[in-house]
């Protein structure tokens, strides 16, 4: 089935710093990248889609500038998490289509903690 | 808009005993309907889904759940609970083949 490789798993970064999490579409082509945020004990939110070849849109009260999303080719999604505060610890999951019938691959989640 | 109402954040159940988890949904169109679990640190595993056709569906690891339109609901069971079924459970919405809203999710606990 459509498998969809999620790294890092768990980063710790500094206040301030930059992170990259990639999500890659191991067996299929994902057009499009679902990002999502989850905080403890809560639901997941969407943050944004990716499109291939375009220009993520951003879910309301996202800040753009903050999470920069790239989904530069069919196998790749990337989300940046920049200038990273302590508030932006989270648990940062990626899904794709799978090309079933609104089926849905998700990424195994990346724990990110900012210190 | 649509939402989704998971009732009970936390359930337990003796191991063997039936497992019933509630979704409440609200759509303003016909509904696509899904159950994920998520185990600790992982990504969400998709249990079933409700698209069209029969409106019982059948899942893996012994999961169903049934769609019934009049109660807008789409409860989760298995009719004997295992150790391994302990996890966090979301109940999910779509109007299509775009973003799903997730319900807040339902902690399930198995009593040895």
């Amino acid at each position: 089935g459509a498998v969809v490789s999620q790294h890092p798993s768990r980063v710790i970064c500094k206040s301030g710093t930059s992170v990259k999490i990639e999500c890659r579409s191991l067996d299929f082509q994902a057009t499009t990248m679902f990002w999502y945020r989850q905080f403890p004990k809560q639901s997941l939110m969407l943050m944004a889609t990716s499109n291939e070849g375009s220009k993520a849109t951003y879910e309301q009260g996202v800040e753009k500038d903050k999470f920069l999303i790239n989904h530069a080719s069919l196998t790749l999604s990337t989300l940046t998490v920049t200038s990273a505060h302590p508030e932006d610890s989270s648990f940062y999951i990626c899904s794709a289509p799978d090309g079933s019938t609104y089926g849905y691959t998700f990424g195994s989640g990346t724990r990110l903690t900012v210190v | 808009a649509q939402s989704v109402t998971q009732l009970g954040s936390h359930v337990s159940v003796s191991e063997g005993a039936l497992v019933l988890l509630r979704c409440n949904y609200s759509s303003s169109v016909p509904p696509y309907l899904f159950w994920y679990v998520q185990y600790p640190n992982q990504g969400l595993q998709l249990l079933l889904k409700y698209t069209t056709g029969a409106t019982l569906v059948k899942g893996i690891n012994g999961f169903e759940a049934e769609f019934k339109k009049s109660e807008t609901s789409f409860h989760l069971t298995k009719p004997s609970a295992h150790m391994s079924d302990a996890a966090e459970y979301f109940c999910a919405v779509s109007d299509g083949p775009e973003k799903l809203t997730f319900g807040t999710g339902t902690r399930l606990t198995i009593i040895p």
